[in-house]
């Protein structure tokens, strides 16, 4: 899988976008970007995932820039309860042979404050 | 929905007792993962099942950790004995493999402390 750089932390005001940048210079053309996050005391949570082109849900929007060496995830308006740590990951979609790791690095600490 | 499923939340037992760890994995769900979290280590697979088959249990740390997933709804991890160094929160995933991109979801953890 190819290896993720995020900040170690980031502060964010209640009701702003958090924007959450990762660089992925080395991710090969079959490998997608997958976010999680993980508030304390919880299981990492799936957040939204894409491969070439932007994604939306009802959590958060992520950008994938057009060389895909880099992607930011965008929590339109952040609460308290989106203070957690988020993980960027890149990999190929698990077929059920050998392409099913999640490697986890360190992500990024996100403190929504009031 | 109901998501995955972990029991116990929290387990507090002695050293050298065996500790069994439960995980009900998402009704449809082909793949099912162990992982375990330290502040140390940060998260690490443990043992991957597909179609209920350990497919890479590599990263199970020695003999003392077994897993097992007799059926496609249920799924056990067993350390025998425990140490000390054990202690750390074991989490349960589950994805639909061989579908594309699905994403694997997991459980709430169990918080294990080996005294």
């Amino acid at each position: 899988d190819a290896k993720t750089t995020q900040p170690t932390s980031m502060d964010c005001a209640e009701g702003r976008a958090a924007n959450l940048p990762c660089n992925h210079s080395t991710i090969s053309g079959n490998e997608y970007v997958y976010w999680y996050r993980q508030i304390h005391s919880q299981g990492p949570q799936y957040i939204i995932h894409g491969l070439k082109n932007n994604e939306t849900n009802e959590m958060a929007s992520l950008i994938i820039t057009e060389d895909r060496k880099s992607s930011t995830l965008i929590l339109p308006h952040a609460t308290l309860r989106d203070t957690a740590v988020y993980y960027c990951i890149v990999r190929v979609p698990n077929s059920g042979g050998s392409n099913y790791k999640l490697t986890f690095g360190k992500g990024t600490l996100l403190t929504v404050n009031p | 929905d109901a998501g995955v499923i972990q029991s116990p939340r929290h387990e507090v037992t002695e050293m050298g007792q065996e500790v069994t760890l439960r995980c009900k994995p998402i009704s449809g769900h082909n793949s099912l993962f162990w992982y375990r979290q330290t502040m140390m280590r940060g998260l690490e697979l443990l043992i991957y099942f597909n179609n209920n088959v350990p497919i890479d249990d590599s990263g199970m740390p020695e003999d003392r950790f077994s897993a097992k997933m007799p059926n496609a709804s249920f799924s056990t991890l067993k350390i025998q004995p425990s140490e000390p160094r054990d202690s750390a929160v074991y989490f349960c995933a589950s994805s639909l493999a061989g579908a594309g991109n699905q994403p694997q979801h997991f459980g709430d953890g169990t918080r294990l402390s080996i005294l």
